[in-house]
């Protein structure tokens, strides 16, 4: 089915391990994004993707890597991580030719122990 | 510093009855405003949006009013439904460049039948 996909849907790691969370959308979207949702934060925005290749820094960057090298795919990389990384990650994509809305993903739930 | 603020946190309104949320922003540059619904699960969808240059966007059973002088925005659902009872977070951005949004902390609304 066409869409965007969260993999894995809920992951349980250890403080200081590293730990990739998986997004992959059919649509060909060039741009990408990875959020995080935390109670009384609502969504904050990690890293952006324009297209392959090419990422950029959102508003809580730190702690996070993002590589994108296929256009379908754009995997989320905790180096080393902390138990405030405890949270629910959205991976989302956005349309061509609508500057303004975004798809999300399922989300994957991420505790830190 | 929260660039856009969200109220109430929680709201509970019976079967008929309107639901009203409110938001507020800081930067008089925003220039897109979305609401986004979020059922329990699953990943914020866009439910309707509103540009600075009108002050009412109506859709349905839903209407965005703005106030750009108290630089405020809400979210009316009239008729209100138990299919309704989700998660509503406002967003405001779109001026440094179209990806990058900043959340309200949502609202978490209850529809009794």
């Amino acid at each position: 089915d066409a869409g965007i996909t969260q993999s894995p849907r809920y992951k349980i790691t250890e403080t200081g391990r590293q730990v990739t969370l998986m997004c992959h959308q059919t649509w060909s979207h060039s741009y990408m994004f990875w959020y995080r949702q935390d109670l009384g934060h609502g969504l904050r925005l990690i890293y952006y993707s324009a297209a392959a290749d090419i990422t950029d820094k959102g508003e809580v960057p730190d702690g996070y890597v993002v590589s994108r090298s296929k256009t379908e795919n754009f995997p989320l990389t905790l180096e080393s991580a902390t138990r405030s990384q405890t949270s629910v990650y959205f991976c989302a994509s956005r349309p061509p030719g609508n500057p303004y809305e975004q798809y999300f993903g399922p989300g994957t739930r991420l505790t830190v122990t | 510093q929260q660039q856009v603020k969200q109220s109430p946190q929680s709201l509970i309104v019976q079967k008929g009855g309107i639901s009203i949320i409110n938001c507020a922003y800081e930067n008089t540059a925003f220039d897109y405003f979305p609401w986004y619904q979020q059922f329990p699960g699953k990943g914020p969808a866009l439910l309707i949006a509103i540009r600075p240059d009108v002050s009412e966007k109506k859709e349905g059973r839903f209407t965005i009013s703005f106030n750009k002088s108290a630089k405020q925005f809400s979210l009316h659902i009239m008729d209100s439904q138990p299919g309704d009872s989700a998660t509503y977070f406002c967003a405001a951005g779109g001026y440094e460049n179209f990806n990058k949004f900043y959340f309200g902390s949502g609202t978490k609304l209850n529809v009794k039948p």
